[in-house]
């Protein structure tokens, strides 16, 4: 079965500082992986995805995650981190089922 | 080009009644999914649809719990006799089936049961 983790509920950094969520994956072929944030009250965004290829993924409003199979992970990154950032964070994957298997969700506190 | 939409976006039910959540596809989406977030847990997957097919259920709890994709209108997720535990977020996803995994969210449906 598969499962994703979110090691890190919550994670506080400075605006303007870099950024890395961290996830881990466990399935026994290469799964589909995604980074989704979502907003208090909202619907979850998609931030980028990976399916095969160039293991470092470019995403939307700056973000980017690496893939390394190696190490089973798929952490997301952004250089310099901004106000509007804050939200809950998940890190997702999909097999053969189609489904989507989510982790726990990181909180991210920006401050000023 | 609409998202995908689902509604009501708050909904308050007494314990006992029935509770009905409708999603609306993206335009060109033929697959929906719908996932559950309860208060301090993940998302969950709940079930699986295609047009007027039930494809993965396995999320889905055993009892008082039904989807359905009928060819025109809306998935609906239904849930009947609903207790205090069903408060949560009800999210629908849409994907346009395929090779494409890549699931479109909606804003959820944030149910209340009194």
């Amino acid at each position: 079965a598969q499962s994703v983790t979110q090691p890190d509920i919550h994670i506080t950094v400075s605006e303007g500082a870099s950024l890395e969520l961290r996830c881990n994956y466990s399935y026994g072929a290469t799964p589909y992986l995604f980074w989704y944030v979502q907003s208090p009250g909202q619907g979850l965004q998609l931030l980028l995805k990976y399916f095969s290829g160039d293991t470092l993924v470019q995403g939307i409003k700056g973000f980017e995650a690496e893939f390394k199979r190696s190490q089973s992970s798929f952490n997301l990154r952004k250089p310099s981190v901004h106000w509007s950032d804050a939200a809950e964070y998940f890190c997702a994957s999909s097999g053969s089922a189609r489904q989507l298997t989510f982790g726990s969700g990181t909180q991210l506190t920006v401050l000023p | 080009n609409a998202g995908v939409m689902q509604n009501p976006r708050h909904l308050v039910r007494r314990r006992g009644q029935e509770a009905r959540l409708r999603c609306s596809p993206m335009k060109g989406h033929s697959h929906v999914y719908w996932y559950r977030q309860l208060p301090e847990e993940g998302l969950k997957f709940m079930v699986y649809l295609q047009k007027e097919n039930i494809i993965d259920e396995s999320g889905m709890p055993k009892e008082r719990f039904s989807a359905e994709f009928p060819k025109e209108g809306p998935s609906i997720l239904r849930i009947q006799q609903v207790v205090r535990g069903d408060s949560a977020a009800y999210f629908c996803a849409s994907s346009p089936g395929l090779d494409s995994d890549e699931q479109y969210f909606g804003p959820g449906t944030r149910l209340t049961v009194t």
